[in-house]
């Protein structure tokens, strides 16, 4: 089975814009769960989507955002870009008693 | 979530055994156990589970202890390829059920 992919590799985005990440799950699998990985931080829990539908976020503010569409991948959206956003970015399929597997993820940086 | 402490770095020489300890004293009795490692700047990626009998793959190995209170991933032969942060998390199988990631173990591997 196809993995989890995540478009774009890199993006670096000045203060204040906005950006969009895109995740395609691993095939006909319908959770989508996004982290963010701060420079030197650990995983943080930010969005879990299945069926379409946002399930749970975690503690970040309503400028991170999200949706899921019909075929099941998701984008990530982040308005009004601060310094602190500068992240590895990570969507994850879960995979039963596996786990998850996780995408390369997107290197974000704002300046 | 039931809490894990790792210990925050190891060093270990290349072809020789690596065990990495995880305690998780509070775990209950529906939480699997899973190992996840991270390369620098890519995903975490599995590595194993097991809820209370010993497992292997073709990856690592793990030990539960009998209490079930820690258990150890064991790397048989570290290779330079096998230098990661390695994360113990518990997981109970429960819908919508999200990784939660601790700092893990730094592993460096000298040649």
């Amino acid at each position: 089975e196809a993995g989890v992919t995540q478009s774009p590799t890199h993006l670096i985005k000045t203060r204040g814009q906005q950006v969009t990440l895109r995740c395609s799950p691993i095939s006909g699998h319908t959770s989508v769960y996004w982290y963010q990985q701060a420079l030197g931080l650990g995983l943080q829990f930010l969005l879990w989507y299945d069926e379409g539908e946002e399930r749970n976020r975690g503690n970040f503010p309503p400028r991170f955002s999200g949706r899921q569409f019909p075929n099941y991948s998701s984008e990530l959206n982040v308005n009004a870009l601060e310094l602190e956003d500068s992240a590895l970015y990570l969507c994850a399929s879960p995979r039963g008693i596996y786990g998850y597997t996780f995408g390369s993820g997107t290197r974000l940086t704002v300046v | 979530d039931a809490k894990t402490t790792q210990p925050n770095s190891m060093e270990s020489n290349e072809e020789e055994p690596v065990h990495l300890p995880c305690n998780h004293s509070t775990i209950s009795g529906t939480d699997y156990i899973h190992w996840y490692r991270q390369l620098p700047s890519q995903g975490p990626e599995y590595v194993i589970h097991g809820l209370t009998s010993n497992v292997n793959n073709r990856m690592a190995s793990l030990a539960i202890a009998e209490d079930r209170k820690s258990s150890t991933l064991i790397l048989h032969r570290a290779t330079l390829r096998d230098a990661a942060v390695y994360y113990c998390i518990l997981r109970t199988l429960v819908y919508g059920n999200k990784l939660v990631f601790g700092a893990g173990t730094i592993l460096r591997v000298k040649s």
